[in-house]
């Protein structure tokens, strides 16, 4: 089945700490691709998006992520994590043909930063 | 602040009754679409509404409507309530159908 899948369920790092978040997806052809992340307590919050051009992505605190479309993955990154990034980080597709905005999801990867 | 906002933000409801779940959605924004997020998964779609019309649906059965109201705001309704359907309800509006959603806090329905 045509789904998103992020590898790590948790993780957890010290606070400085260099991150990598895996996300892989199955949809051939163009696809939009998202990282959002869900603080404790609070909403969804876009991080990054891709939609085309450099497949090298900056976002909001220091994140990153890179398209590599030969190995249909988005990785997040970020060099140095801090407390404050403790929080659940979910994949997003926006599937080819979808016709409007209709979010395929990770199942999520829950991080936490320790001092 | 996203500027969508779901209510109630809990609910608890017996198995068998029905449920509505409302969303305002952000200024300028005409496309509602509805996610469900069980314990330890990601959101899932369930549809979407454009311009008061449902613009997309994803697997999910007939007893989930909605209606979307000529202000852009939106309503969940549920009907025939099972256990599995306890979950986070969010709600996402965007400028239109294929541009950035902006989430709601969800409402956290539970059937009991």
């Amino acid at each position: 089945a045509q789904s998103v899948s992020q590898h790590n369920h948790h993780v957890i790092l010290s606070e400085a700490a260099s991150l990598e978040l895996g996300c892989n997806y199955s949809y051939g052809g163009t696809v939009n691709l998202f990282w959002y992340v869900q603080y404790p307590g609070q909403h969804l919050q876009l991080l990054l998006k891709y939609f085309s051009g450099d497949p090298l992505v900056k976002g909001i605190k220091g994140f990153e992520a890179e398209f590599i479309k030969s190995k249909f993955s988005f990785n997040l990154r970020k060099p140095s994590v801090q407390w404050s990034d403790t929080a659940e980080y979910f994949c997003a597709v926006i599937p080819p043909r979808g016709g409007y905005n209709k979010l395929i999801f990770g199942a999520g990867t829950r991080l936490a930063v320790h001092p | 602040e996203t500027g969508v906002t779901q209510s109630p933000t809990h609910l608890i409801k017996t198995r068998g009754q029905q449920v509505t779940l409302r969303c305002s959605s952000q200024s300028g924004h005409n496309t509602v679409s509805w996610y469900q997020q069980a314990l330890g998964q990601g959101p899932q779609f369930i549809f979407q509404y454009y311009r008061e019309e449902e613009n997309g649906r994803g697997n999910f059965p007939p007893r989930f409507s909605g209606l979307q109201f000529p202000n852009y705001s939106s309503e969940l309704n549920v009907n025939a309530l099972e256990l599995d359907d306890s979950a986070l309800y969010l709600c996402a509006s965007s400028y239109s159908a294929n541009t950035e959603a902006f989430f709601g806090q969800g409402t956290r329905l539970t059937v009991v």
